[in-house]
């Protein structure tokens, strides 16, 4: 079955506390990306790779980090996360994106205390 | 950015009326996608309509696109409890960075 998967899909932390989630696509996408969302505020999105070691910020970058080493991977990493930080993470991957729809993950629900 | 807003920002009506619901944007686009998100869970994907096009429909969905305008609208007939939910446009202008409104929450009563 096609699908992006996230773990974990509920996480409670503190701050300061390094943290990853991950993200994985069998769909052999080019195109992956991760975005947040809060009340109000739609999807913001904080970083995209349009392939294989090729990264880019998007509208909201500041304290995360992406690596994109295998095709099939996309991890977001927040070294030092702050309360405002606690969200609703969504991974998502597409062929280029210009001519087809993103394929979203489940969300990851992040708590920072 | 430019970033997409969706107009209203709920709408609440009954079971077999139809439903419309806008999005307007700020600069020139490649595509405008409209995108169904359940309560908490991931998006769907509904419909693309490319910046040549002006009508698109797939099933009970209708979108259309006035460039000139910057808008869109998106339009569910013959509505069903099985629509509510959050309705999303994002638009693409470069092809790599999307852009997502705020939503417009749906709610459909039996």
């Amino acid at each position: 079955e096609a699908q992006v998967t996230q773990n974990p899909r509920y996480l409670i932390t503190v701050t300061g506390k390094k943290l990853t989630v991950t993200c994985s696509q069998n769909m052999n996408h080019e195109y992956m990306s991760w975005y947040r969302q809060d009340p109000g505020l739609g999807l913001r999105q904080i970083y995209y790779s349009m392939n294989v070691e090729v990264t880019d910020k998007g509208d909201v970058p500041e304290g995360y980090k992406v690596s994109r080493k295998e095709k099939r991977n996309f991890p977001l990493i927040l070294e030092s996360p702050s309360p405002n930080q606690t969200s609703l993470y969504f991974c998502a991957s597409s062929l280029p994106p210009s001519t087809d729809t993103q394929y979203f993950g489940p969300g990851t629900r992040l708590t920072v205390l | 950015s430019q970033q997409g807003e969706e107009d209203p920002q709920a709408l609440s009506i009954q079971e077999g009326e139809n439903a419309t619901m806008n999005c307007s944007y700020k600069t020139s686009i490649n595509n405008l996608q409209w995108y169904r998100q359940n309560s908490g869970r991931g998006l769907v994907h509904l419909i693309l309509i490319r910046s040549n096009e002006r009508e698109k429909h797939s099933g009970r969905l209708r979108v259309t696109l006035d460039t000139s305008k910057k808008s869109s609208s998106l339009l569910i007939t013959a509505s069903r409890a099985a629509d509510t939910a959050s309705y999303f446009c994002a638009t693409d202008a470069y092809g790599q960075n999307f852009v997502f409104g705020p939503g417009t929450r749906l709610s459909v009563l039996p």
